[in-house]
């Protein structure tokens, strides 16, 4: 199975700042990553496909990069609604693996 | 809208087989564009994928459960369906159903939208 690792596990960050979320997987997934938000009790919610592209709805403060192993999640300037967790996914290979998430709280 | 509903009990005997069903509703779940994929989440943990279906039947199963997943799909009802059997404690979570979609070949997919979820615990 192809291991996804995020780092770091939680941030406390301020309304206003830039943000960014690592996601590495364990073999090359090309640019087959995405990344879901989640808020307590509701389902994920996708944010991110392919990497880099950016979902129909979602605020363009989100954006993604990366490929290979190594991919970021960056929220330009956070906003109250956006602390939640965040989760990367690898859809390369069998079985889908997700990280372990990213946990976004208030400072 | 595309919208997903997960039923099925909210509580299941260990040594038991657990029954989920997911109502599309909004679009057809035989359009050949998608899989129809579950997930699910345990108490305070990150995220597990069980396995998905093509509205033909073809399905992939991680191989951690593959021993006691089957999916399946009802066109005739717009539904596909979670049975896991021999459950334990550890089989307790949050089960997401959700479209797959993606790029036009089975890799490069992402999940959008999910059901709500439904809890499942497993207990006497």
């Amino acid at each position: 199975d192809i291991q996804m690792t995020q780092s770091p596990s939680s941030l406390s960050a301020s309304v206003g700042d830039r943000v960014t979320v690592s996601c590495r997987a364990s073999q090359s997934i090309s640019s087959y990553l995405n990344w879901y938000q989640q808020k307590p009790g509701k389902a994920p919610k996708l944010l991110i496909y392919a990497a880099s592209s950016l979902q129909s709805g979602v605020p363009s403060r989100f954006s993604g990069s990366g490929s290979g192993t190594d991919f970021t999640l960056t929220i330009s300037s956070l906003q109250p609604e956006d602390f939640a967790t965040f989760y990367c996914q690898q859809s390369y290979n069998n079985p889908w693996t997700f990280g372990q998430g990213t946990k976004v709280e208030i400072k | 809208q595309l919208q997903l509903q997960e039923s099925g009990p909210g509580l299941v005997k260990p040594s038991e087989t657990l029954s989920l069903t997911c109502t599309v509703s909004g679009g057809s779940i035989s359009s050949s564009s998608y899989y129809w994929g579950w997930i699910r989440q345990p108490p305070g943990k990150g995220l597990e994928w069980i396995g998905n279906i093509y509205y033909s039947g073809n399905t992939y199963y991680n191989p951690s459960l593959r021993s006691r997943v089957t999916i399946s799909v009802d066109t005739s009802k717009n539904q596909f369906s979670l049975k896991l059997t021999s459950v334990t404690a550890a089989d307790t979570a949050v089960y997401y159903c959700a479209r797959q979609l993606g790029s036009g070949t089975y890799y490069n997919q992402w999940f959008d939208p999910w059901g709500q979820g439904t809890l499942v615990s497993v207990s006497s």
